[in-house]
């Protein structure tokens, strides 16, 4: 089955420390894309990758990091220095210019 | 700078009734426009694209360029369209394959 696997489900995270957020993808797509989605929101991008070993800031990339080593896959650690990391994150994919985005089942990151 | 704004947070109607869903948009150059839902407990999905000009589980929206709107309709809710819309626009600009999200709408279907 074919599609963006995004791991854990829920996660915890206890003050000072970095967590690191799983995605995967098999639909082979160059670009792939983190997203912040908070209630009344919607969704902000936080960092996006058209390539391996290249990726861009988005709108929040403030206390986030991401790496871009291997095609199918795109980490995204949340650091210490994100003061309010409480929020559901989604990953997301796509193949070419201005394709529709292939969405993950989401990260729900909470403070301990 | 590209911007996707979609007035109402909450839209509540009964089922049978017609249903439109807002979209504006503030982009310089020719866009593409999508929009996702969201289903209680499932992940993010495409709903359908400007492009594509089809209509998907009885939706359609139209491109108005002049109004720079992109509206959800459709004729008859369901309880099932019960679900978070998003409006969503990819732009230009050395970012062809970024999308700007609205805040979303969260529709409800009433029996």
């Amino acid at each position: 089955d074919g599609g963006i696997t995004q791991s854990p489900k829920y996660l915890f995270r206890k003050e000072g420390q970095n967590v690191t957020l799983s995605c995967e993808q098999n639909l082979n797509h160059d670009a792939m894309y983190w997203y912040r989605q908070d209630p009344g929101q919607g969704l902000r991008l936080i960092y996006y990758s058209q390539i391996v070993n290249d990726f861009q800031k988005g709108d929040i990339a403030e206390g986030y990091s991401v790496s871009r080593e291997k095609k199918e896959s795109f980490p995204l650690t949340v650091t210490s220095a994100q003061k309010n990391p409480t929020a559901f994150y989604l990953c997301a994919s796509n193949d070419r210019e201005r394709q529709p985005q292939h969405f993950g089942d989401g990260t729900r990151l909470s403070i301990l | 700078a590209q911007r996707v704004t979609q007035p109402e947070k909450l839209l509540s109607v009964f089922k049978g009734a017609p249903v439109e869903l807002k979209c504006n948009y503030s982009y310089s150059g020719s866009p593409e426009l999508f929009w996702y839902v969201q289903y209680s407990r499932q992940r993010l999905q495409l709903l359908l694209r400007h492009i594509s000009r089809e209509s998907i589980k009885g939706f359609t929206a139209d491109l108005n360029k002049g109004e720079t709107s992109f509206h959800l309709k459709k004729p008859f809710a369901q309880e099932e369209d019960s679900a978070m819309y998003y409006c969503a626009l990819s732009g230009g600009g050395g970012s062809n394959y970024k999308l700007t999200f609205g805040k979303g709408t969260l529709l409800t279907v009433n029996p």
